[in-house]
This record gives structure tokens, sequence and C-alpha cells, in this order.
């Protein structure tokens, strides 16, 4: 099994839809997490970071469920712009070391007119 | 502005040749970070350091080689014995705790023929 693993897509979906990505994680000491947005051939840049409490950002709220081991990206009004592929990121905090994040593959996401 | 840069932002080389991918960060960050992303695929870990002088294996180390003189650079040679060089590779940096989230370079795209 995977440490992280998404749902691949691609999700089509017109303007003005809301979409949602959920990811699931394998180790249940992983201590914080993100989204990232990675726009075709360009690096990915952090979109918003989880909390415990769930946290909104303009159209796009995160969640984090550790019973079940999964956060999720909801993203309302899609645009246009919202077009990328949006990973998982997963840290599992360890003072010792810090080769502790993990990548899922990535959800690509299009949205159409 | 802080941030990372790369260079080149894309690079060809025959077969057989070593080359070295650049990466230096302003955000004094501490640790530092290279990945290599395969079409359709997620972040594989390849070389991390956390302090100057140190440097520890990824996940794929084989065929690649790191050195951390400064804490801004983390230069990754790719070196002849790495079977498959072609794929994108993203340097990424951020602060000591292992609770903070990684920011990435615009990345090198490597073309070996």
């Amino acid at each position: 099994r995977k440490e992280v693993e998404q749902d691949p897509g691609p999700f089509n979906v017109p303007e003005g839809a809301t979409v949602a990505f959920n990811c699931t994680y394998s180790n249940s000491a992983s201590q914080s997490f993100f989204w990232y947005r990675q726009d075709c051939r360009k690096e990915p840049k952090l979109l918003m970071s989880v909390y415990s409490s769930g946290n909104e950002d303009g159209r796009f709220t995160a969640q984090l469920n550790r019973a079940s081991q999964y956060i999720s990206l909801l993203i309302r009004d899609s645009k246009l712009s919202d077009s990328a592929t949006y990973l998982c990121v997963v840290n599992i905090a360890n003072p010792f070391n810090n080769n502790d994040m993990r990548f899922g593959a990535g959800t690509r996401l299009t949205v159409k007119p | 502005d802080g941030g990372i840069t790369q260079s080149p932002k894309y690079l060809f080389r025959k077969e057989g040749q070593n080359v070295t991918l650049s990466c230096e960060q302003n955000l004094n960050h501490d640790a530092m970070y290279w990945y290599r992303q395969d079409p359709g695929q997620g972040l594989r870990l390849i070389y991390y350091s956390q302090i100057v002088n140190d440097f520890q294996k990824g996940d794929i180390a084989e065929g690649y080689s790191v050195s951390r003189e400064k804490k801004e650079s983390f230069p990754l040679t790719v070196t002849s014995a790495q079977k498959n060089p072609t794929a994108f590779y993203l340097c990424a940096s951020r602060k000591t705790s292992s609770l903070y989230e990684q920011y990435f370079g615009p990345g090198t795209r490597l073309t070996v023929t």
C-alpha cells in the first residue's frame, strides 16, 4: 500500500462547479498535512496547510480526518485557472530525520468553460 | 525577494556524460532536498541535507551525487551511472523543524540522448 494515495483523476468539471479531492495516508504518526498545486511543467506550490480543525481560504476548504486517516480539499465555484494537478503531502514529524515528507502522485483537475 | 533558484531550466546531454544541476536558496533554510519527477508520477526523493557538510540518501540515490559546502547551495550531479536520467528535477528547502512546508525551485528539465 502506498503511504499517500490520491485518485489520479482526471476530474473534468464545468466552470462554477464544486469539486472535492480525497487523499488517504497510511502512517498514523503523520503530524502535518498540506495541499500543493502543480501546473503543467512547473514546480509544486503550496496551496494550503491542513489543520485539525479544518481551514478555509476563499473558495478552498481543507479538512483532516485523523480517525480515518484522510484529508480532503474542496474547491467551490471552480475557475478555469484552477486547472492543475493537486498534490497531497503528509509529514511524519521525526526530530532525528528530516526525510519525512511523503507526496501523493497528484489529482489532475480540468475546469472547462 | 527570497526564493529558490535552479539553473538551467532546460538541459540536454549526451549519454555517458556527467551533468551538474544548480540549486541556490536565500531563505536561510537549513534543510534542502532534491526530487525527481517522471510524467504522471509523484515526487521521489534523491538526496537531502539538514546542515552544511552533511547529506543523506533518499529513496533513489543511485547514480546521483550531491555536496553541501554552503548553506545556500545544494548542487546535484547526475552521473553516467544513472540508468534513466531524463526527468524533471526539483530542488526544495524548508526550515529545520519538520512540521514546516517545503518550498520548491522552478525545476530543471534534463534530457539525455
